[in-house]
């Protein structure tokens, strides 16, 4: 089974810490992505990475940045946090397959920004 | 940018029976990609059914089917004999070159 593995299911920090979230996935996906999920507003994309050292942002990238030095490797930071960034966060990754990606997820990281 | 709307927050439904869920999306690309997820309590998100926009046949999985009108840009989806672990968020998706996009889900419940 492909696996999508974020580093902490629960995660308290306090506002203006450096705070890094991990993602690793196991299928050699060229695509990953960062979601935050708030209630009434779905998942929102924040950056996603289609290759290593390369980086897109999405809709939401203020206050975030990525890193993905290594293919199964994609790391959200948040560099100074803020109670507005407490929220789930969901990492995935996708591969394309019979030309249209399907995309594998992370359990998520419930993030309390204090 | 893409955009998606799913204008159901929650809705329940009655064992066995059969529901359907709204999604319409906004796009100016002709070739793209739709998705139906699943997010039960678990929070883990399943794929359920997809749909490739160039194909007019809707796409069926068991008991999950979607009814996908391109000109109006709508991609609902059908739960027939509707069971109990069906009860999640369900989240619309657009795919255009790798760039995903959600709506902001339905929560479905269902009622024995």
């Amino acid at each position: 089974d492909v696996k999508v593995t974020q580093s902490s299911r629960y995660l308290v920090k306090r506002t203006g810490e450096k705070v890094f979230l991990e993602c690793v996935q196991d299928m050699d996906h060229e695509n990953m992505f960062w979601y935050r999920q708030d209630p009434g507003l779905g998942l929102r994309l924040i950056y996603f990475s289609y290759d290593v050292k390369m980086k897109e942002k999405g809709d939401i990238p203020e206050g975030y940045s990525v890193s993905r030095e290594k293919k199964e490797r994609f790391s959200l930071i948040l560099e100074s946090a803020s109670t507005n960034q407490t929220s789930m966060y969901l990492c995935a990754s996708g591969g394309w397959g019979q030309k249209s990606q399907k995309l594998f997820f992370g359990s998520g990281t419930q993030l309390s920004v204090l | 940018a893409q955009t998606v709307t799913q204008s159901q927050p929650e809705m329940s439904v009655q064992e066995a029976e059969t529901v359907t869920l709204s999604c319409t999306y906004d796009t100016s690309e002709n070739n793209y990609y739709l998705f139906w997820y699943k997010q039960p309590p678990s929070r883990q998100m399943i794929l359920v059914i997809r749909q490739e926009a160039y194909k007019q046949q809707n796409a069926t999985e068991n008991r999950f089917s979607v009814n996908f009108q391109k000109a109006a840009k709508s991609f609902s989806l059908k739960i027939s004999d509707s069971q109990l672990g069906d009860t999640a968020m369900y989240f619309c998706a657009t795919d255009n070159n790798n760039d995903m996009r959600f709506g902001a889900g339905t929560r479905l419940t269902v009622k024995p």
